[in-house]
């Protein structure tokens, strides 16, 4: 159980492209879900918190007309790098929270979507 | 805001012998504490949690943590390691007011065979 998925797994774009990423909860619904960016040998630095049905939260400088987070349904949110540009090269990586009414205490993380921007 | 420490870069440890990966943590209220793992160009996978109870908890693949609230404390430990075990290692705290995770550095471990 808890397991989340995210596609596509890499992905090379031109510079000035829109690149979309994709984060499902498999087995379970999330109200709650979060977009993680992560450079080599570095820890994770929280992007933004994707709400069902509400406007994402973003950290203290993270552009969110640049990082497009669509949260459509309970088990489905998008992540959309506008624009790219070589300097968004990173590895991208979700997580949900299981439930609907809050109260759940464990994020289960996905994969992980490497990008590449030419 | 919460802030987790990893003091260490990189463990190394002979495989069969123990393993330990130090986490300490700064958080207002009562803490959630975290440990995952991370393989080479994968997600983080879930090791165990503590939320309240038993200060030592057992997760998966025989790791276990204890939690000293005192020494403000979540180090990872296994009783003897395997070469499979070499991996990035991330505590993670979150305060019981809102969601957000904040993760350590990571902690590289190396098991030598």
């Amino acid at each position: 159980g808890a397991v989340v998925s995210q596609h596509p797994s890499r992905v090379i774009c031109k510079s000035g492209t829109s690149v979309k990423i994709e984060c499902r909860s498999l087995d379970f619904q999330a109200t709650t879900m979060f977009w993680y960016r992560q450079f080599p040998k570095q820890s994770l630095m929280l992007m933004a918190t994707s709400n069902e049905g509400s406007k994402a939260t973003y950290e203290q400088g993270v552009e969110k007309d640049k990082f497009l987070i669509n949260h459509a349904s309970l088990t489905l949110s998008t992540l959309t790098v506008t624009s790219a540009h070589p300097e968004d090269s990173s590895f991208y990586i979700c997580s949900a929270l299981p439930g609907t009414s809050g109260g759940a205490d464990t994020q289960y993380f996905g994969p992980g979507t490497r990008l590449t921007v030419l | 805001a919460q802030s987790v420490a990893q003091p260490e870069d990189q463990v190394n440890v002979a495989e069969g012998n123990p393993l330990t990966v130090k986490c300490t943590y700064s958080v207002s209220g009562n803490p959630y504490l975290f440990w995952y793992v991370q393989y080479p160009n994968r997600g983080l996978q879930f090791l165990l949690k503590y939320i309240t109870g038993d200060n030592l908890v057992k997760g998966s693949y025989g790791f276990e943590a204890e939690f000293n609230k005192s020494q403000t404390s979540f180090h990872l430990k296994k009783p003897s390691a395997l070469v499979s075990d070499s991996a990035l290692y991330f505590c993670a705290v979150r305060d019981r007011g809102n969601n957000r995770l904040a993760f350590g550095k990571g902690n590289q471990v190396v098991v030598i065979p």
